[in-house]
C-alpha cells in the first residue's frame, strides 16, 4: 500500500476485555515495529519483527501483551484483559529492513481507550 | 542505560523568528539518530536521519546538524505551519532497528 495503515483508528474497550489492534506495513518492507505513546509520554518501543519473527519483545510491557505477524506482512498486537493504564495511542512503523539504516514510516495509530 | 532528552520541552516563535531545538543522547554506540515531526493525531512523519558527528542535513527551512553528544534542528524564518511537535529518536547497535524517543519539543509559530 501507499503508506502504513493501522485500523481500527478508535477504540473503546470495558476493563478486562481482550483487544486486537491491526497493522498493514508498506508493501516490501521486511520491518516491523510497534510502539505506544501515552499521554505526555515519549514513544515507548514494544516490539521488533524481522519478516515473522520477532527478535526484539523486550518492550512489551506484560505477558498480557502479545504480537504476531503473518506472512511477512501484516501484523495484529494483542491486549488481553486490558486494564486502563493501556489506554495510549499504538503506533506501527515499518522498514525496508530493521538490519540497514532505513527510516521508519509510522501509521496514524490507534487510539485505544479502556474505560 | 540508553537515554535521549529533548529540550525545550514546548517553544513558542513569532513568525520569521528563528529558532533551534536541542536533542542530547546518552548510547553504548549509535547507529543513528532520527528526527520526526508528528501533528496532533497524526503518526510521526520521517525528517531526517544522522549518522555521524559533523553530518547536516537540510529540508526547506529546517537543518538538523549531530555531534557526539547531541543534535540540533534549527528552523530558519518559520511559518505557522511549522507547529508541530518535533521528535528526536536514536538507533543503538545491535539493537536492531528500534527506535528509543525523547519526550519531544511542542513548537507553536505565532503570525
Amino acid at each position: 500500500g501507499a503508506g502504513v495503515s493501522q485500523s481500527p483508528s478508535n477504540k473503546v474497550t470495558e476493563k478486562g476485555k481482550d483487544v486486537e489492534l491491526r497493522c498493514d506495513p508498506i508493501s516490501g518492507h521486511t520491518a516491523l515495529y510497534w510502539y505506544r505513546q501515552s499521554l505526555g509520554q515519549g514513544l515507548e518501543f514494544l516490539i521488533y519483527f524481522q519478516g515473522n519473527s520477532a527478535p526484539d519483545k523486550s518492550g512489551l510491557p506484560s505477558d498480557r501483551f502479545s504480537a504476531e505477524r503473518t506472512g511477512g506482512s501484516v501484523s495484529t498486537l494483542t491486549i488481553q484483559r486490558t486494564q486502563q493504564e493501556d489506554s495510549a495511542v499504538y503506533l506501527c512503523a515499518s522498514s525496508l529492513t530493521g538490519v540497514m539504516n532505513t527510516e521508519a514510516f509510522f501509521g496514524q495509530g490507534t487510539r485505544l481507550t479502556v474505560v | 542505560e540508553d537515554q535521549v532528552t529533548q529540550s525545550p520541552e514546548a517553544l513558542r516563535l513569532q513568525e520569521g523568528e528563528s529558532s533551534s531545538l536541542n536533542c542530547s543522547y546518552t548510547v553504548s554506540g549509535l547507529r543513528g539518530l532520527f528526527w520526526y515531526r508528528q501533528d496532533p493525531g497524526k503518526g510521526p512523519e520521517f525528517l531526517f536521519t544522522l549518522y555521524s558527528a559533523g553530518e547536516e542535513k537540510e529540508k526547506e527551512r529546517l537543518k538538523a546538524t549531530l555531534t557526539k553528544k547531541e543534535s540540533f534542528l534549527h528552523i530558519t524564518a518559520p511559518k505557522p505551519e511549522d507547529s508541530a511537535t518535533y521528535l528526536c529518536a536514536v538507533q543503538v547497535r545491535n539493537q536492531g532497528g528500534k527506535l528509543i524517543f525523547g519526550q519531544g519539543t511542542e513548537l507553536s509559530v505565532k503570525p
